[in-house]
């Protein structure tokens, strides 16, 4: 079956620090890659993602490369800011023909201090 | 983007009623919208997947009976959580795909997600 493994959180940084969320996954079939972010009080909305791979998805200083080899989808951001605080999940999706279901990392929540 | 509301956001009921949860596309049509139960510390699990004027597919393990779904129109699935109880207590989320994004058989990441409804049963 499908699954993805997220750190564990919570995780603090400091503002300006640099960010890694590491992500792994086991998939049937070739999957896409996404990272979803829960902002407090707001719906999951759509970061990055990465339909093949070497493929990286990038958006809002985030990045995250779809590396085959090693089932990795880390996510990184070189300087983080106190706006960055909210809740990321990893996630995966093989397509079934129009009707795409999602797997869920158990999600992180980033803290950034100023 | 496209927005999805979720209402209510939050509900507390007595053990034994039941209580709806309802899910809106607000400036698109979804053929399809997706159900998930989240728990502490714990991944989404997705449901089921309703199906605009058809049954609802379940996910192995969650009860048809227990979770009704209706999604009735293009803009709008109901969840209801037929006499609950305690353990029922959970953060359901929905999601709802854009009709006219789906003409390709990979639709990959178009999903638009609602707040949320955080259901605690005394």
């Amino acid at each position: 079956g499908n699954s993805v493994t997220q750190m564990e959180g919570p995780v603090t940084l400091s503002e300006e620090a640099f960010l890694t969320i590491n992500c792994t996954y086991t998939a049937t079939g070739y999957p896409s890659l996404f990272w979803y972010v829960q902002y407090p009080g707001e719906g999951l909305q759509l970061l990055l993602k990465a339909t093949k791979a070497d493929d990286k998805g990038s958006n809002k200083g985030f990045e995250a490369t779809y590396r085959k080899e090693t089932t990795s989808f880390h996510l990184e951001k070189g300087s983080v800011q106190v706006s960055d605080s909210a809740v990321y999940f990893c996630a995966l999706s093989v397509p079934l023909f129009g009707n795409e279901k999602l797997t869920f990392g158990t999600g992180t929540r980033l803290t950034i201090i100023p | 983007g496209a927005v999805v509301s979720q209402h209510p956001s939050r509900v507390i009921c007595k053990s034994g009623t039941s209580v709806k949860i309802e899910c809106r596309s607000l400036d698109f049509q979804a053929t399809t919208m997706f159900w998930y139960r989240q728990f502490p510390k714990k991944s989404l699990m997705l449901m089921a997947t309703s199906n605009e004027g058809s049954k609802a597919t379940y996910e192995q393990g969650v009860e048809k009976d227990k979770f009704l779904i209706n999604h009735a129109s293009l803009t709008l699935s109901t969840l209801t959580v037929t006499s609950a109880h305690p353990e029922d207590s959970s953060f359901y989320i929905c999601s709802a795909r854009d009709a006219t994004r789906g003409q390709r058989k990979m639709n990959t990441g178009e999903l638009f997600f609602g707040e949320g409804s955080r259901l605690t049963v005394l």
